[in-house]
């Protein structure tokens, strides 16, 4: 079945530095790709849609200039956390899909900012 | 506006109860409704999608377009079916983007 890998799995940082979170599909390509955020006990929010060779589509309220996602080849999807703070400590998930049809969960990258 | 309604943060039951997930939605047009679960440890996973009309792991869901609802049942419990689960829509807006609901732990007892 297809899989999605996500790196690192999590991480720390200290509030002010930028972290890069990498999606990839390891054995199908995938022109989309999207990334949620998931807080503790809460559900998976749209942050925005990546698309190969174009922009990201970013849903309402979430900063582009914060969070920057790169879209470079059918397989990578990357999303950077720019001047991280603690509220942007959460648990951040990629999917992707072989078709309009099925999406395929990553396995999510635990972020926390102290 | 597009949104998905999961009522319950937990529903817990015994080992052979009857199991009933609720899910209801508000949508301008045809939605897709899907339901996902979550094991511990694990990712999310697909369970069921409503155009499939299948039934996985004993589970199915009837879409009521009436009642704009997408619930999802089991007749018999089973242990193993304690997850996380949540009801997702799908826009049609072109990227075939994903909207969940809060999601409901399920808890089945022995």
């Amino acid at each position: 079945g297809a899989v999605v890998s996500q790196h690192p799995s999590w991480v720390i940082c200290k509030s002010g530095t930028s972290v890069k979170i990498e999606c990839r599909s390891l054995d199908f390509q995938a022109t989309t790709m999207f990334w949620y955020r998931q807080f503790p006990k809460q559900s998976l929010m749209l942050m925005a849609t990546s698309n190969e060779g174009s922009k990201a589509t970013y849903e309402q309220g979430v900063e582009k200039d914060k969070f920057l996602i790169n879209h470079a080849s059918l397989t990578l999807s990357t999303l950077t956390v720019t001047s991280a703070h603690p509220e942007d400590s959460s648990f951040y998930i990629c999917t992707a899909g072989l078709s309009t049809d099925t999406q395929y969960f990553g396995p999510g990258t635990r972020l926390t900012v102290l | 506006a597009q949104r998905v309604t999961q009522p319950e943060k937990l529903l817990s039951v015994f080992k052979g109860a009857p199991v009933e997930l609720k899910c209801n939605y508000s949508y301008s047009g045809s939605p897709e409704l899907f339901w996902y679960v979550q094991y511990s440890r694990q990712r999310l996973q697909l369970l069921l999608r409503h155009i499939s009309r299948e039934s996985i792991k004993g589970f199915t869901a009837d879409l009521n377009k009436g009642e704009t609802s997408f619930h999802l049942k089991k007749p018999f419990a089973q242990e193993e079916d304690s997850a996380m689960y949540y009801c997702a829509l799908r826009s049609l807006g072109g990227y075939n983007k994903l909207i969940f609901g809060a999601g409901t732990r399920l808890a089945v007892h022995p």
